[in-house]
């Protein structure tokens, strides 16, 4: 049974780029949520989809976007990056409701902003 | 004051002891808590959830809710050095969002 996958492992980017980082969710998981975590620091919530549609948002300007496609997998792109937005990016996958059960985490994608 | 107040250690023990971790959480209406590991340069894995005030046993772990005083915390039994790692807790508030605190860093010393 496939975890939850996420794709590229690293990136390294300038300022003001875009970049898109990709996620599967863990096979029978409809809910993707995806999370900033800073060198030291819990995750940050970014947002969750389900049923493709942005469920709910953190507190994260109008630059990180989101989707969700009909097979459960998401994208997270992010606009005119920032020095700031150099993270591990994290997918995690659910079932059902909302964080019922817990959530199953992907590797991450570490993002190195230049 | 923050969502979710985790010391940040090092919490240092030996093995075979108990490791007890700690967290207080400030939203109410929460209902849903969780303990993560999380292992220096991986991601975080859920260890154990628990939704009602008392305490919840899974194998050596025990996580203890209370709920009027807004505390979670989480006990390791007879610690290896494999537990050495970063312990986030984590609560879901009442819509869709699950907040993390920034983790308590554990040595178990062999």
């Amino acid at each position: 049974d496939a975890g939850v996958t996420q794709s590229p492992t690293h990136l390294i980017k300038t300022r003001g780029q875009q970049v898109t980082l990709r996620c599967s969710p863990k096979s029978g998981h409809d809910t993707v949520s995806w999370y900033q975590q800073a060198l030291g620091q819990g995750p940050q919530f970014i947002f969750q989809y389900y049923e493709e549609e942005e469920r709910q948002r953190g507190n994260f300007p109008d630059r990180f976007s989101g989707h969700q496609f009909p097979n459960y997998s998401s994208e997270l792109n992010v606009n005119a990056l920032l020095l700031g937005d150099s993270a591990l990016y994290l997918c995690a996958s659910s079932g059902g409701l909302a964080g019922a059960g817990g959530q199953f985490f992907g590797p991450g994608t570490r993002l190195t902003v230049l | 004051q923050k969502e979710v107040e985790q010391n940040s250690g090092p919490l240092s023990v030996p093995e075979g002891a108990i490791a007890s971790l700690n967290c207080t959480y400030s939203d109410r209406v929460s209902q849903s808590f969780f303990w993560y590991r999380q292992y220096s340069g991986k991601s975080p894995e859920l260890i154990m959830s628990i939704y009602s005030n008392g305490d919840k046993e899974d194998g050596r772990f025990t996580a203890q809710l209370n709920k009027a005083s807004q505390y979670v915390s989480l006990l390791i039994r007879d610690s290896q050095p494999s537990d050495s790692a970063t312990y986030l807790c984590a609560f879901d508030t009442g819509g869709f969002k699950t907040i993390f605190g920034a983790g308590t860093r554990l040595f178990v010393k062999a």
